[in-house]
């Protein structure tokens, strides 16, 4: 079973600060990784992928991965009021027919407090 | 451009009723999938379809068809809909290739009374 465990919030970070998002999962096999934000009543919204150990960053965004560990994480400087949304990691595996498929984890709701 | 499309917004159905929920793409994707969105269960894969005439079960198919009529179009079909699948349903597409990003309509949101 291939599993993607985040905490589920509130994480609530004050305006202008890092706000740090965690996700573990458990197949070793996967080799993409991903950041999605939603928010309210909306559909996600791909925001960061990663693939390879390191940082990469885009913006105000940081994504970082940890294959060794089995740990995928999203750095948001200078968070602003709009980030407040629910961020999905999505962690890739190969499907039958060679289907790309993603298991999500349930979400981390950031709540930015102006 | 206008991406993934999903036709309706929102639909209300009484028990034992049928209906197709339309999704379409303009990305020249090959895959396209069928999620659910349920609260504290997170997104599940209902049905997939890895290329043009090609369909599979994902994690939650019971009580859904699906058709892939073409490339750009996959649609969803409950034949006898039940209370259980009062959900918010997405469709996506990615591109086979090796980055795997899916990208998602804006969603038909689901009431089976």
């Amino acid at each position: 079973q291939k599993e993607v465990e985040q905490n589920s919030g509130p994480l609530s970070v004050p305006e202008g600060a890092i706000a740090s998002l965690n996700c573990t999962y458990s197949d070793r096999g996967s080799q993409s990784f991903f950041w999605y934000r939603q928010y309210s009543g909306k559909s996600p919204e791909l925001i960061m992928s990663i693939y390879s150990n390191g940082d990469k960053e885009d913006g105000r965004f940081t994504a970082q991965l940890n294959k060794a560990s089995q740990y995928v994480s999203l750095l948001i400087r200078d968070s602003q009021p709009s980030d407040s949304a629910t961020y999905l990691c999505a962690v890739n595996h190969i499907m039958r027919g060679g289907a790309d498929g993603l298991t999500f984890g349930k979400g981390t709701h950031l709540i930015i407090q102006p | 451009n206008a991406g993934v499309t999903q036709t309706p917004k929102f639909q209300v159905l009484k028990t034992g009723q049928s209906m197709t929920l339309q999704c379409a793409q303009d990305m020249n994707h090959n895959s396209m999938y069928w999620y659910r969105q349920d609260p504290g269960m997170g997104l599940r894969l209902i049905y997939y379809s890895a290329s043009e005439g090609t369909t599979d079960k994902g994690e939650v198919p019971n009580g859904y068809n699906v058709s892939r009529l073409n490339k750009r179009e996959f649609s969803l079909r409950l034949e006898s809909a039940a209370p259980s699948q009062t959900s918010v349903y997405f469709c996506a597409s990615s591109d086979r290739g090796l980055y795997y990003e899916q990208y998602f309509g804006p969603g038909t949101r689901l009431t089976v009374t």
